[in-house]
């Protein structure tokens, strides 16, 4: 089936950089863009960019801009979220969602502490 | 950038009906903005409920439904169940497939 599983939690200093990953299954990986999405604890859904897995072009959230790097792997259908220089209002899931909107992954959780 | 706007919260009876609504800083919310709507429980990824302002997937129940009403999208559930309480996100894409979400709408069947 359609499914998108995300990598392991992780915990993470301020100043550093965490990268989430973004598995794909059961469809063409290349034919949708994959969008990121974050929710930081009790507030609502942040979106943060796409990545066109077929071109690798991108585009970020204005707030993300400088600090986010989206990337991918079509060889393993993989797509990948880099955020760095993490303060401490990062600590959010960072969820992967397809572009259709109706498979998303079960979030990646990331904190930031020192 | 846009603001989408939503309903903080929300009470319904069981049985009851309730709708949400979802605007737009930038004007009147339509067809174009290919409307969605996301059910989300606690510790839970969102689920999508409604696509392209009234579409519904094979898991959504008959009791929810999407429209456009008044320069908004609408989400209606008629028949409220304890289930059905939850937090509900509207999305809406703008120029260059940017997405832009609501604030969420708490909704308590009570």
């Amino acid at each position: 089936q359609v499914q998108l599983v995300q990598s392991g939690a992780e915990v993470k200093k301020p100043g550093a950089s965490v990268k989430v990953s973004c598995k794909a299954s059961g469809y063409t990986f290349t034919g949708y863009y994959m969008h990121w999405v974050r929710q930081a604890p009790g507030q609502g859904l942040e979106w943060m960019g796409w990545i066109n897995p077929s071109s690798g072009g991108t585009n970020y959230a204005q707030k993300f801009q400088g600090r986010v790097t989206m990337t991918r792997d079509t060889s393993i259908s993989t797509a990948y979220m880099e955020l760095s220089r993490l303060r401490s209002d990062d600590t959010a899931v960072y969820y992967c969602a397809r572009e259709s909107k109706d498979v998303w992954g079960k979030g990646a959780t990331v904190t930031v502490s020192s | 950038q846009a603001v989408v706007t939503q309903e903080p919260s929300l009470t319904v009876s069981p049985g009851g009906t309730v709708t949400l609504t979802c605007g737009s800083s930038t004007g009147a919310v339509t067809s174009g903005h290919y409307p969605y709507w996301f059910q989300q429980k606690p510790g839970q990824a969102p689920r999508t409920l409604i696509s392209d302002t009234r579409n519904k997937y094979s898991w959504t129940p008959a009791r929810f439904s999407g429209s456009l009403l008044g320069g908004k999208a609408a989400l209606t559930l008629s028949g409220a169940q304890p289930e059905d309480e939850a937090e509900y996100y509207c999305l809406l894409s703008y120029s260059d497939a940017r997405w832009v979400f609501g604030g969420g709408t708490k909704l308590t069947v009570l």
